[in-house]
């Protein structure tokens, strides 16, 4: 398996604009979370899906940002509108072919980096 | 809200020495244990998940234990080389019927040659 897929790996775009972050999570895992990383916050998660069902949207800053999980190979996170503050790297993340998050690792995809100006 | 802490923040290490971090976490309600590795420009990676009072889990020169008594895990590093430079997180899981981990903040190890 290629491990976790996102894009893009780097976005640069002004404030104001619409964002779509992509993630493809490892075949038959049935949790994906999303992360954002930041120096003041470290890793914190956004929310997660379990079967494709968004399950925790707690870590949502706002109502700007959305997540869908249409299959269980595909997910998106959306910005709209952006604002410098969401600059930042984002993370994908899946687990859980062997049961529940909590027992077992995590996998992690290589990150967007974005920058709003 | 779950706290889990790291310390210290960062640490440099000669190399070739031995040396070790800690990661805290409320002793009550314990369910899990993560360390993971997250290399600079890199995305993080797993070393243990524990659960288990005591247990010790080793891989190569890296090794943990946990304590869930009273609410810590060591992470060691046995003979540091540069390959070890990394940010070392740890993460705990909230509750029995949630499935997330709450990270803490890392521990920033630099290797000095």
């Amino acid at each position: 398996d290629a491990g976790v897929i996102q894009s893009p790996r780097h976005e640069v775009t002004e404030m104001g604009q619409e964002v779509t972050l992509r993630c493809k999570p490892i075949s038959g895992h049935d949790y994906l979370f999303w992360y954002r990383q930041t120096m003041m916050r470290g890793l914190e998660l956004l929310i997660y899906f379990n079967n494709n069902v968004p399950i925790d949207d707690s870590g949502m800053p706002e109502d700007r940002f959305s997540a869908k999980m249409p299959n269980a190979s595909f997910s998106t996170l959306k910005i709209q509108p952006s604002e410098p503050r969401d600059s930042a790297v984002y993370f994908c993340a899946s687990s859980g072919d062997r049961g529940s998050p909590i027992y077992n690792e995590q996998f992690f995809g290589p990150g967007t980096r974005l920058t709003v100006l | 809200i779950l706290n889990v802490e790291q310390s210290p923040q960062s640490l440099h290490v000669q190399e070739g020495d031995s040396t070790n971090f800690t990661c805290s976490f409320p002793s009550s309600n314990f369910y899990a244990l993560h360390w993971y590795r997250w290399e600079t420009a890199k995305s993080p990676e797993a070393l243990f998940v524990m659960t288990l009072n005591g247990d010790e889990k080793k891989k190569g020169r890296i090794s943990a234990t946990l304590n869930t008594k009273e609410g810590y895990s060591y992470l060691y590093i046995k003979g540091s080389q540069p390959e070890d430079s990394a940010t070392y997180l740890c993460a705990t899981g909230v509750a029995n019927r949630d499935d997330k981990i709450i990270f803490g903040k890392g521990t920033r190890l630099h290797i000095l040659p």
